[in-house]
């Protein structure tokens, strides 16, 4: 069956660590996102992916990096955790074209201590 | 660049009542619209969009929107409402312009409580 997945769902860690959020998905589109959310609040888009070796900052600053080497995976990176960025990570995918629907995965819920 | 507003951030209901989601978007380019819906712990779910043609446009679960250009608002509407549909609601929209490259803008949100 045709999905985006996102592990881990849950993620609490000490401040200064390195993370990984991993987002992949099974239906081989091209266009791929990363959106934070805040507790009660809207989804900002952080970064997203045209296709393989493209990639771009969204309308939110990040310290965050992304990755896309193949075209179904999507990683983003922390290179050192900290309180501000405790928050869920949602990751998403549509197909090339003008418009075309995103489909969300489950999410990442990070919490830095 | 645009931005969008949902006018309530909760809105309790009672089950079996109606519903109606508030949102009012601002653009200088027309723009696509969206309403997707989240349920706890779960990802985002499309319940319905406009791209064009008719401005009533009806989605999944009995939800249905109408867009109105002049008033550059595309409410949510439910006729009657079950447990199943707390959940938070969002609109977004997107600008017909090839450079935003499908980007979405979102509300605030809107949480729906549905009462017994």
């Amino acid at each position: 069956e045709a999905d985006i997945y996102q592990t881990p769902r849950y993620l609490v860690i000490g401040t200064g660590k390195k993370i990984t959020l991993e987002c992949s998905q099974t239906m081989g589109h091209d266009k791929m996102y990363w959106y934070q959310q805040d507790p009660g609040m809207e989804l900002h888009l952080i970064h997203y992916s045209y296709g393989v070796n493209s990639t771009e900052k969204g309308d939110l600053s990040s310290e965050s990096t992304v990755s896309r080497i193949r075209t179904e995976h999507f990683p983003l990176t922390l290179e050192s955790a900290r309180p501000s960025h405790t928050s869920q990570y949602l990751c998403a995918s549509s197909e090339r074209g003008d418009y075309n629907e995103q489909f969300f995965g489950p999410g990442t819920r990070l919490t830095v201590l | 660049a645009q931005s969008v507003t949902q006018l309530d951030s909760q809105v309790p209901v009672f089950e079996e009542a109606p519903v109606e989601l508030r949102c009012n978007y601002s653009s200088s380019v027309s723009v696509y619209l969206f309403w997707y819906v989240q349920y706890p712990n779960q990802g985002l779910q499309l319940l319905l969009k406009y791209l064009s043609g008719s401005t009533l446009v009806k989605g999944i679960n009995g939800f249905e929107a109408e867009f109105n250009k002049s008033q550059t608002s595309f409410h949510l509407r439910k006729p009657s409402v079950h447990i199943s549909d707390t959940a938070e609601y969002f609109c977004a929209v997107s600008p017909m312009i090839k450079a935003a490259g499908n980007k979405l803008t979102f509300g605030g949100g809107t949480r729906v409580l549905v009462k017994p």
